[in-house]
Order: structure tokens, then C-alpha cells, then sequence
């Protein structure tokens, strides 16, 4: 089946620790992209990537970085320069067709104690 | 600057229509998106429209598209227990190449 995996669903780490998180498609799409979502605040974008190699800052980048070094796979790290890390990470992808449709992974819920 | 608004929470009896608004900025926006998050999950595409349209009907989903008050809006009819779920609306920001997502209209179902 195709689709967009985001492993694991719940992570936990400690305070000043880097954590990847990992985000793979086989929906052979070029574009992938990192959101953030807290209560009330709907989905920020963290970084995205129109190809491999590239990928560009959204608009909440500062202590995050990620690598496209494959089209399936967008890792994202989450370092210890994030000050508030703990929230629910979104994985998407799409093809950039004309209709811009997006395709989500399930989710990592990460909680830096 | 790039902003998509939504109110926040819904409440609709079962069997009524669920009206979810939302306004956006950016008159060039090519298409507008609804994309529905049932709890704990990611967020799937519920519907589309594309700009140069006022209405779209997709069996008991309609999207409305006032250009002039860059103003959309969701109806479900005969809302059900399963349509509980987070609403988001989506603009296409053409400039920047990027979807820009509201904060979502909770909906919740009553008997």
C-alpha cells in the first residue's frame, strides 16, 4: 500500500537532548514537509522540501534542522536550541500537481521532559 | 502577511447542518482546501475548490467562495456522530509555494 509513515507515535526524551524524528514515503511525491501543531494553534510549518537535496525554512525553523538526501525519506532533528519541543510533529508529501493535495503521516507526539 | 482564520469550536445537534467559515488573505490563491483530523491521527483532504468558483457540491459536503471577502465555508449536511473531527482550512500561498493552514474548527456532535 502507499502512504507516509512517521515513526515512533509517541517519543520521549529528556531536556537537552537531540531527537530525530523519522518520516518515509513510497508515494514516489517530490515535495515533502514538517509541520507543528499545538492546542489551538492549527499546523506550523517547520521545513520543506520541493526535491531532493533542497529543502527550504518555514516559518517556525529555529532549533530544528532536517536533511533530504532520498525522496522517499525527511528526517526531522529537533535540538536542544528548541525551547519549547513538546507538541504533536506532522510528516507530508505531495506530488505538486495542480491541485496541491497533501498527504499525512499519522503523527509523533513528542514530550521532552 | 500570509493568515488563514477560523473560529475555533462548533457545536451542532446530530441531523443538523454544520456550517464551518473561514477567511484567508491571499486574493491569488489558486485553490482553497478543507482537510478534515480525526483525534490523534493526520489530517486527510476532504474537498477542494478552485478559485474561479462560487460552489462546489460533493454528495453532502458544499464549500462556498465569496472572492471579493476572500470568505470560505464548509457545510455538512445531516451532520453525524463520525463527522466529529478538527476542520482545517487551506490556502494555496502561490507566492511562496506552500500551503498555509488555519487553526482549525473543532466540531463536536450532540444528540
Amino acid at each position: 500500500d502507499g502512504g507516509i509513515t512517521q515513526s515512533p507515535k509517541y517519543l520521549f526524551r529528556k531536556e537537552g537532548q537531540n531527537v530525530t524524528l523519522s518520516c518515509e514515503q513510497n508515494l514516489n511525491h517530490d515535495a515533502m514537509y514538517w509541520y507543528r501543531q499545538d492546542p489551538g494553534q492549527g499546523l506550523r510549518l517547520i521545513y520543506y522540501s520541493q526535491i531532493v537535496n533542497d529543502f527550504q525554512k518555514g516559518d517556525i525553523a529555529e532549533g530544528y534542522s532536517v536533511s533530504r538526501e532520498k525522496k522517499e525519506s525527511f528526517p526531522l532533528t529537533v535540538t536542544s536550541a528548541q525551547k519549547n519541543p513538546t507538541a504533536f510533529y506532522l510528516c507530508a508529501s505531495s506530488s505538486r500537481l495542480e491541485v496541491d493535495e497533501q498527504f499525512f503521516g499519522p503523527g509523533t507526539r513528542l514530550t521532552v521532559l | 502577511g500570509e493568515d488563514v482564520e477560523q473560529s475555533l469550536f462548533l457545536s451542532v445537534r446530530e441531523g443538523d447542518s454544520s456550517v464551518i467559515n473561514c477567511t484567508y488573505t491571499d486574493s491569488s490563491s489558486t485553490y482553497l482546501y478543507w482537510y478534515k483530523q480525526e483525534p490523534g491521527a493526520g489530517l486527510q483532504l476532504l474537498t477542494y475548490i478552485f478559485s474561479n468558483m462560487d460552489m462546489k457540491q460533493d454528495q453532502r459536503l458544499t464549500v462556498l467562495l465569496n472572492k471579493k471577502d476572500k470568505h470560505l465555508s464548509l457545510r455538512i449536511a445531516d451532520t453525524q456522530t463520525g463527522d466529529s473531527a478538527i476542520y482545517f482550512c487551506a490556502e494555496e500561498y502561490s507566492s511562496a509555494s506552500k500551503i498555509i493552514f488555519g487553526s482549525g474548527t473543532r466540531l463536536s456532535i450532540r444528540p
